[in-house]
């Protein structure tokens, strides 16, 4: 199993700063690496997949980058309403054995 | 635009089937050329993917879950289903059903509300 370690689990950010967000895979996943934000009481919501891509009507503030083991997703500028979890997943195998990170909760500080 | 709807009971004794649905609507299950998927968190596991089936009925689970899990596709009711057999308390979470958009097969664009299930005698 590829095991995502999402560091640091949780951020202490002012809004208006620049979020910086970590997931490393126990073994190289390529650019399959997808992120996620869940606010409270909601499902989880894709941000970014191909470690880059930005998903449908995420905002240009939202941005992802890595490959191999070391991905990193950036908020430039933070709004309130991101304050919340966050979520790496991996889709290397396949068969597909999909994996997610234990998350990041980013908080106002 | 997709929707998804999770139902079911929500309180399971142990050793007993945990059986979940997520109805689709705004699309077509047979119409579909990606897997629809079952979900599941927990704050000990946090987010866990249960498996996949295919329209078709082509189907892949979480290896971890294999021997206990069986997901299954009604096209007519556009519908697909999880069973999860000889539960214990460490299946208690809050179930989700999801799939994929047109944007990469392999990741969740749209989700259900989630179905909180608790195993408890």
């Amino acid at each position: 199993e590829i095991v995502l370690t999402q560091s640091p689990a949780t951020l202490s950010v002012s809004p208006g700063e620049r979020a910086t967000l970590a997931c490393r895979a126990s073994q190289s996943v390529s650019r399959n690496l997808a992120w996620y934000q869940q606010r409270p009481g909601q499902a989880p919501r894709l941000l970014i997949y191909g470690s880059s891509r930005r998903a449908t009507g995420i905002p240009a503030r939202f941005s992802g980058s890595g490959s191999g083991t070391e991905f990193t997703l950036t908020i430039s500028s933070l709004q309130s309403e991101d304050f919340a979890l966050y979520y790496c997943q991996q889709y290397n195998n396949w068969p597909p054995a999909w994996t997610f990170g234990h998350g990041t909760k980013v908080e106002i500080k | 635009q997709l929707q998804l709807l999770e139902s079911g009971p929500g309180l399971v004794k142990p050793s007993e089937t945990l059986s979940l649905t997520c109805t689709v609507s705004g699309g077509s299950i047979s119409g579909s050329h990606y897997y629809w998927g079952w979900i599941r968190q927990s704050p000990e596991k946090g987010l866990e993917w249960i498996g996949s089936i295919y329209y078709s009925g082509t189907t892949y689970y979480n290896p971890s879950l294999k021997s206990r899990v069986t997901i299954s596709v009604d096209t007519s009711k556009n519908q697909f289903s999880l069973k999860v057999d000889s539960v214990t308390a460490a299946d208690t979470a809050v179930y989700y059903c999801a799939s994929p958009g047109e944007l990469d097969p392999n990741v969740f664009d749209f989700w259900g509300l989630g179905k909180m299930v608790t195993v408890s005698s």
